[in-house]
């Protein structure tokens, strides 16, 4: 089973609210990733975290918060966002091995509307 | 640094050939390719470590050239399923560090 699930599959919200977007795999990964797409684009890199812990953070706006409280689960805690930052917001996990390289998994994104 | 994909676009029919290219101006430990469809997540297709290794996978296979930092893939005998943008994703350094994309390259394989 190589299924990385996230929700909701779509979210649209004003720039006053604050919401959440969950990713979820029961592969054993222990590397967790957040990226943001944009129509067209390559998805980009936002957020890794090893073994629970934030190892990157991309320069990523403090109006976006990641959290994983468990090896399973990844959050993305949404606050005070742009129109801009209306996208595609892909999840991905991997198996971690140090000094190596695996594949990642992308789960089938959030598409986020900001108002 | 984002590699560069070429080409941007490639319009094919049923049967021929294709290569995409992904070069980086920097040292790679890996290459990673994907193939997105409209409104879907990327969908793994395979990696090439540093050593110039090549792989396959049905009709697609991919090589890695260590001394030019450049990787292809190749789809032969292309199926209209295969379809999308095909992106390449780098690392510099090997375990967890997050892939950086190249732009994509759009492939449109008409019957």
């Amino acid at each position: 089973d190589t299924e990385v699930t996230q929700t909701p599959k779509h979210l649209v919200m004003g720039m006053t609210n604050k919401k959440s977007l969950k990713c979820e795999q029961h592969m054993g990964h222990r590397a967790m990733y957040w990226y943001k797409q944009k129509a067209k684009k390559p998805p980009e890199l936002m957020f890794v975290y090893s073994y629970e812990k934030l190892s990157i953070n991309e320069s990523v706006p403090s109006r976006f918060s990641p959290e994983c409280p468990n090896s399973s689960l990844l959050n993305l805690h949404l606050h005070a966002l742009q129109p801009e930052d209306s996208a595609l917001y892909l999840c991905a996990s991997s198996r971690h091995a140090t000094g190596s390289t695996d594949t990642q998994y992308f789960g089938p994104g959030t598409r986020l509307t900001v108002l | 640094q984002q590699p560069v994909q070429s080409p941007q676009a490639v319009i094919l029919r049923e049967g021929e050939d294709a290569v995409i290219n992904c070069s980086s101006s920097k040292a790679l430990y890996s290459v990673h390719w994907y193939r997105q469809k409209h409104g879907e997540a990327p969908v793994f297709l395979m990696i090439l470590l540093k050593g110039g290794e090549q792989k396959g996978h049905e009709k697609i296979s991919a090589s890695f050239n260590e001394k030019k930092q450049q990787s292809s893939l190749y789809l032969t005998a292309s199926q209209l399923s295969y379809s999308g943008t095909y992106f390449c994703g780098t690392e510099i350094g090997g375990g967890a560090d997050g892939l950086t994309f190249g732009k994509g390259t759009h492939l449109i394989i008409q019957p």
